[in-house]
């Protein structure tokens, strides 16, 4: 189906653990976004991607690790799992600068 | 911070009533946009004003930007019961090394009650 997903769309693990969030894009879309949304934060910036092999830091990067190979993947790791990063993953892409097309999230939970 | 904030947090009305709800920012923009999350759910894009634009209108949605203020609004006309959301924000920044990235503010949650 064309469109954005992620997978898993929940996921609970431990602290310390190695987690990967997966995103893939049907579109071709230059731009792809990892942001965290937490009660009382609204949307924060984890990392972009401008094009396959391009990536930025956002303004809550510490702890995560990306890639970008393909221009369709954008995977989203935490390298060693801490409570704080318990919250709601979403990625997005877009063609231009503008607008942002956003999946249905990944819930994760650090215990 | 050069996200934007919306006002009020939350707004409580009944269906056929208007939903007003407003965003400031710090900085200058090259666009603003309004995107909507159904509870549990990612964000949908609405509508798109840029900064040289002053009102933008796409159905129920009517948007305003005022650059000499740093604000924008968006209202809804007629609220059905299926608007009940959060409404966020977000802006574009005119600079050259932040193209791409938008930044939200924390959200109206709206409620329209039946």
């Amino acid at each position: 189906d064309a469109g954005i997903t992620q997978s898993p769309r929940y996921k609970i693990t431990e602290t310390g653990r190695q987690v990967t969030l997966m995103c893939h894009q049907t579109w071709s879309h230059s731009y792809m976004f990892w942001y965290r949304q937490d009660l009382g934060h609204g949307l924060r910036l984890i990392y972009y991607s401008a094009a396959a092999d391009i990536t930025d830091k956002g303004e809550v990067p510490d702890g995560y690790v990306v890639s970008r190979s393909k221009t369709e993947n954008f995977p989203l790791t935490l390298e060693s799992a801490t409570r704080s990063q318990t919250s709601v993953y979403f990625c997005a892409s877009s063609e231009r600068w503008d607008t942002q097309y956003f999946g249905p999230g990944t819930r994760l939970t650090v215990l | 911070s050069q996200q934007g904030e919306e006002d009020p947090q939350a707004l409580s009305i009944q269906e056929g009533e208007n939903a007003t709800m407003n965003c400031s920012y710090k900085t200058s923009i090259n666009n603003l946009q309004w995107y909507r999350q159904n509870s549990g759910r990612g964000l949908v894009h609405l509508i798109l004003i840029r900064s040289n634009e002053r009102e933008k209108h796409s159905g129920r949605l009517r948007v305003t930007l005022d650059t000499s203020k740093k604000s924008s609004s968006l209202l809804i006309t007629a609220s059905r019961a299926a608007d009940t959301a959060s409404y966020f924000c977000a802006t574009g920044l005119d600079r050259g090394s932040t193209l791409g990235r938008l930044y939200f503010g924390r959200g109206t949650q709206l409620t329209v009650w039946p």
